[in-house]
């Protein structure tokens, strides 16, 4: 299975809170986990991405957490902002082969002041 | 770097008319990706191609669907016939592998009536 589930789809957060978003997947050989960021009009921006070989990466206000057992991973953006405000996208890829992306569906943040 | 360049940002066509996308991948990467992005069915992958050479086009969606990447720095996803079903933001991408990380063009935003 290539799917990649993401949750919640839409998520409101006060101004300074913990936005979380959750993706899950199946493919055992996906070994690259990238979030991007989109606003309206614009094309996906790649935001953070992780490798399975560590359960943690954290860049500035943004935190991927990977639990390779569970076979989930999240997005912790901490210290909302209403500029954090945008559609952001789990996704995977495999190495062995493709690097193609497999995206979850989305999550539209709105951070409210 | 511009980053990945695609044109035209907006095409309004009408059925059964044909439609080409174009798009500048960045500078040295090897591998391109074209993306469908619906509210229905999210970011869905076309075609990728690295090298220049198409590897899986099982996303395309018809025959009316066909990609070409004659060099390195051009690729072109067109169309024909189109269909109001086809109406959709095109992406493309363009990554370096191993990074597993790619790039999105703005999009072109097509609209058939």
């Amino acid at each position: 299975q290539q799917q990649v589930k993401q949750s919640p789809q839409s998520l409101i957060v006060q101004k300074g809170g913990i936005s979380i978003i959750n993706c899950a997947y199946e493919n055992t050989a996906f070994d690259y986990f990238p979030w991007y960021q989109q606003f309206p009009g614009k094309g996906p921006a790649l935001l953070i991405a992780i490798r399975p070989d560590v359960s943690e990466k954290k860049e500035g206000r943004f935190t991927i957490s990977f639990n390779k057992s569970a076979k989930q991973f999240s997005l912790h953006i901490m210290d909302s902002q209403p500029g954090d405000s945008a559609t952001y996208f789990c996704a995977a890829s495999s190495g062995a082969g493709s690097y193609q992306l497999t995206f979850g569906k989305g999550t539209k943040l709105s951070v409210i002041p | 770097d511009a980053g990945v360049i695609q044109s035209p940002r907006h095409e309004v066509t009408e059925m059964g008319q044909e439609v080409t996308l174009r798009c500048k991948p960045i500078s040295g990467h090897d591998y391109l990706f074209w993306y469908r992005q619906t509210m229905m069915r999210g970011l869905e992958l076309l075609i990728y191609f690295n090298n220049n050479v198409p590897i899986d086009d099982s996303g395309m969606p018809e025959d009316r669907f066909s990609a070409k990447m004659p060099n390195a720095s051009f690729s072109t996803l067109k169309i024909q016939p189109s269909e109001p079903r086809d109406s959709a933001v095109y992406f493309c991408a363009s990554s370096l592998a191993p990074s597993g990380g790619a790039f999105f063009g703005p999009g072109t935003r097509l609209t058939v009536l």
